[in-house]
């Protein structure tokens, strides 16, 4: 199994607070990314890094910021917590940009905003 | 903007039935072709991938053939088995950072 953990693994938080999602690889991969799982959309993509310091947004940023200080760490922050953020959050990296690498997922984050 | 179809769920077969999800896309250029497995409690797992039209992809005796006639790329497995009970996504990807498209996922249940 890929080397990524994803902490908490579960965390119920209540309306406006700010949450700080931490993803941490050990493969040493240039790219990981930040999806979020809700039923009837699949997963979608929040933001993605392709290198320390170097982050873009993704398909559903609105309310979400990211920084990648180390190549092994990504963090999502939810900067005041809405209900409509209640999900399931994935990291994801891969080796290289390419259409055909595979991406590597962590066992997820359930986050219910109350 | 790029899109991925798939059947709706729950497909629910009994044990050694024959097995087909659907699969459509919609993509501006020629993006890879992927299917993921999501077991309970767990994040996705590459099941297989198709790279290019007429390819196809085949992992622990699942399948699915890139046909860009018909933008499809359905899974198949001719004989299904309890542990293959879990969530399935077909996604796309045309590149650039590997910056995947899924679709809405396809629950499958497999009795006894």
């Amino acid at each position: 199994d890929a080397g990524i953990t994803q902490s908490p693994r579960h965390k119920v938080t209540e309306t406006g607070t700010p949450v700080t999602l931490r993803c941490h690889q050990t493969e040493n991969h240039r790219y990981m990314y930040w999806y979020r799982q809700d039923p009837g959309h699949g997963l979608r993509l929040i933001h993605y890094s392709y290198g320390v310091k170097d982050t873009d947004k993704g398909e559903v940023s609105d309310g979400y910021s990211v920084s990648r200080s180390k190549t092994e760490d990504f963090l999502l922050t939810l900067e005041s917590a809405t209900s409509s953020q209640t999900s399931v959050y994935f990291c994801a990296i891969s080796e290289s940009a390419g259409g055909n690498t595979e991406a590597f997922f962590g066992q997820g984050t359930r986050l219910t905003v109350v | 903007g790029n899109s991925v179809t798939q059947m709706e769920g729950p497909v629910t077969l009994s044990e050694e039935a024959f097995l087909t999800i659907n699969c459509t896309y919609t993509a501006t250029g020629y993006p890879s072709l992927f299917w993921y497995v999501q077991y309970p409690g767990e994040g996705l797992q590459l099941l297989l991938k198709a790279t290019k039209a007429d390819d196809k992809g085949s992992n622990k005796g699942f399948e699915a053939t890139y046909r860009k006639e018909t933008t499809s790329f359905h899974l198949e497995k001719g004989s299904v088995q309890v542990s293959d009970s879990a969530v399935y996504f077909c996604a796309l990807s045309e590149g650039g950072f590997q910056k995947l498209v899924f679709g809405t996922g396809t629950r499958l249940l497999v009795s006894p």
